[in-house]
């Protein structure tokens, strides 16, 4: 089974609204952490946002935000007021184990978003 | 913040050739480092897990000779594809994490390998 499912392979967005980009996970762990990160066509993994599985509150980090279901195992990216430059790939990921864990990320497969001037 | 430094960015080599990729942190220390594997349009595929001082541990379907990583300090990884053909041409990245607390991965800038 999929660990980290992403189910929108593409998505628009006109600058300056928002934009939604779903993700959900599967795991058996009680302990986990969720990671975003952006990769633009040149390539580099930019780390966006975290959110550890005990944490009560959605992380937030400038213009994005993380909106954690706990329940539905939904870990969804809000990016608020779209720029020009966030036209990028999106790859939601987990880590399972505890927040000394040295186990590796398992990525989704990624959303294409493309801002519309 | 944290940096990964990943060199050379990009290769482009004969057939045959071997090719060693190596993968930095530059301002902390990581006894386990991970490399990863791209396909266009694609996701990040795990190929191996570096671990500073003893062998590295090896995905399924991964060839542990063609693909040889060495983690002989903290602050160093390298990968070498060795024989490459044109099959092997991709995007590598490496990441780290640091060793303390709870800390995202960093990734290095990766590496296009072009097998001509």
């Amino acid at each position: 089974a999929q660990k980290i499912t992403q189910t929108q392979p593409g998505m628009f967005v006109q600058e300056k609204e928002a934009v939604t980009l779903d993700c959900t996970y599967d795991t058996s762990d009680q302990s986990y952490g969720l990671f975003w990160y952006k990769q633009p066509s040149s390539g580099e993994m930019i780390f966006l946002i975290y959110q550890g599985s005990y944490d009560e509150q959605n992380a937030t980090e400038g213009r994005y935000s993380l909106n954690f279901q706990k329940a539905r195992k939904s870990a969804n990216l809000v990016i608020s007021a779209s720029q020009l430059g966030d036209s990028a790939m999106y790859f939601c990921a987990m880590r399972e184990g505890g927040s000394g864990s040295a186990r590796q990320l398992t990525f989704g497969s990624g959303t294409q978003l493309t801002v519309l001037p | 913040g944290a940096v990964v430094s990943q060199h050379p960015s990009w290769v482009i080599c004969k057939s045959g050739t071997s090719v060693k990729i190596e993968c930095r942190s530059l301002d902390f220390q990581a006894t386990t480092m991970f490399w990863y594997r791209q396909f266009p349009k694609q996701s990040l595929m795990l190929m191996a897990t570096s671990n500073e001082g003893s062998k590295a541990t090896y995905e399924q379907g991964v060839e542990k000779d063609k693909f040889l990583i060495n983690h002989a300090s903290l602050t160093l990884s390298t990968l070498t594809v060795t024989s490459a053909h044109p099959e092997d041409s991709s995007f590598y990245i490496c990441s780290a994490r640091e060793d303390r607390g709870n800390q995202p991965q960093h990734f290095g800038d990766g590496t296009r390998l072009s097998i001509l």
